[in-house]
């Protein structure tokens, strides 16, 4: 069985230009989340999906990121203008709708903005 | 608001060695706990996942345990070997809220 996938699996873009960010579920998985990790500091969240619905969008940092899920499988999130503070690693985890919800994580994205 | 910790940072240990990684959380109604470990570049492999109505699970040489009561959770590794370096990292999930607060994770390097 596949595990999540992301791509790509490095970008460097300049300050102000646009960035989309993908992740592949595990096939099932209904719940999507997307995570950060800004160099030293811990990975935190920052949005989950239910199939396509947003549930809980409390960690995006601003409007500058926008995050959506096409159907309920495949998720992109994008950032646009973006700026030096949004680099980091950007990771999905997916998990199957039990009680148990162990996540599975994929591999990141590392974002650098220049 | 979930706070996790991870002590220590780093840990370097010989080959051979058994050795206890700490994890502790604020928030006692925590759902369960999930330990993972990182390699260098790479994602999140999953180790272990702890339900708050278990008290331990177990994986080959791993072991992890939780104590809510305390906010503690251990991950206990048995006749380390090299191989087992990386960053481990431990994860809670609050009930009522269906996100994991990380620690900021400890580094172990094994020394043959």
């Amino acid at each position: 069985e596949a595990g999540v996938t992301q791509f790509p699996s490095h970008s460097v873009i300049e300050k102000g230009q646009t960035v989309t960010l993908r992740c592949d579920p595990i096939s099932g998985h209904d719940n999507l989340y997307w995570y950060r990790r800004v160099m030293g500091k811990e990975i935190k969240f920052l949005l989950h999906f239910v199939k396509e619905s947003k549930q809980d969008e409390s960690g995006m940092p601003n409007n500058r990121f926008l995050a959506e899920r096409t159907g309920g499988t495949y998720s992109t999130l994008k950032v646009q203008p973006a700026e030096l503070e949004d680099s980091g690693v950007y990771f999905c985890a997916t998990t199957q709708t039990t009680p148990y919800n162990e996540q599975f994580f994929g591999p990141g994205t590392r974002l650098t903005v220049l | 608001k979930q706070e996790v910790t991870q002590i220590p940072a780093a840990l370097s240990v010989p080959e051979g060695e058994n050795l206890v990684l700490n994890c502790s959380f604020t928030d006692s109604a925590i759902y369960n706990l999930q330990w993972f470990r990182q390699d260098p570049g790479k994602g999140l492999t999953s180790l272990l996942l702890i339900q708050s109505s278990q008290r331990e699970q177990t994986s080959g040489r791993l072991n992890a345990s939780l104590d809510k009561s305390s906010g503690r959770s251990t991950l206990y590794i048995a006749a380390s070997q090299p191989g087992d370096s990386a960053t481990y990292l431990c994860a809670g999930r609050v009930y009522n809220f269906n996100k994991f607060y990380f620690g900021s994770g400890t580094k172990l390097n094994v020394k043959p």
